[in-house]
């Protein structure tokens, strides 16, 4: 069972440019988390985001989340061809101590060089 | 530099026979995922467990799926019989209680004709 919807399904872009994906969900969340996993591999933790926050940096990564829209977004700045991957975002339900992640469908980044 | 390790990477069966699959958690983690990764169902967990004890295993399928962890070390998932319908990606993934980062194992590439 899928708690989130990401948008766009896929993306492509050149390199250097920047790109936004976005993460609806629809329970109350303890935090929300995105994950990177390149073709035939397993899934890479990139950055976690607790409820209580709005938004968090790491490199050139950049989440951002929205609780009263159930919404996050994941914005990479500019972008190379080693980004190119599916990126997913998942969520931890209250109250956080599980650690059970529910995944979105994920969205297939494509950069060109 | 520590991995989750899972054997065998590939495995193509026939319909009806027993598959195992085995994963080796990081040392010192004390939580096991396994998920399952499909075209159809994205990301699904199909089972969690805490310090070796089977916690949810409420995304398998009762029937014919099977979850253990015999030590620390190891975490097994058995499917008996095996159908067409079970050909997927089963990944696992380790962590540490109240540590929400997960990570994953490069999971097993299971076919079943």
């Amino acid at each position: 069972s899928q708690q989130g919807e990401e948008d766009p399904q896929a993306l492509s872009i050149q390199e250097g440019e920047n790109a936004t994906m976005n993460c609806s969900y629809k329970t109350s969340i303890n935090n929300l988390q995105w994950y990177r996993q390149n073709s035939g591999r397993g899934l890479v933790h990139l950055i976690l985001i607790r409820s209580n926050e709005r938004e968090k940096h790491s490199g050139r990564l950049r989440v951002t989340l929205d609780t009263s829209k159930k919404s996050s977004s994941l914005l990479i700045t500019a972008s190379r061809a080693a980004d190119t991957a599916s990126y997913f975002c998942a969520t931890v339900a209250p109250p956080g101590n599980t650690g059970k992640l529910i995944f979105g469908q994920g969205t297939t980044l494509q950069v060109k060089p | 530099d520590a991995r989750v390790t899972q054997t065998p990477r590939h495995k193509v069966t026939e319909m009806g026979q027993e598959v195992t699959m085995r994963c080796q958690p990081i040392l010192g983690h004390n939580t096991v995922f396994w998920y399952r990764q499909t075209m159809m169902q994205g990301l699904e967990l199909l089972a969690y467990f805490r310090n070796r004890a089977p916690l949810d295993d409420s995304g398998m399928p009762k029937d014919r799926f099977s979850a253990e962890m015999p030590d620390a070390t190891l975490a097994t998932l058995k499917i008996q019989p095996s159908e067409p319908r079970d050909s997927a990606v089963y990944f696992c993934a380790s962590g540490l209680e109240f540590k929400e980062t997960q990570y994953f194992g490069p999971g097993t590439r299971l076919l079943v004709l």
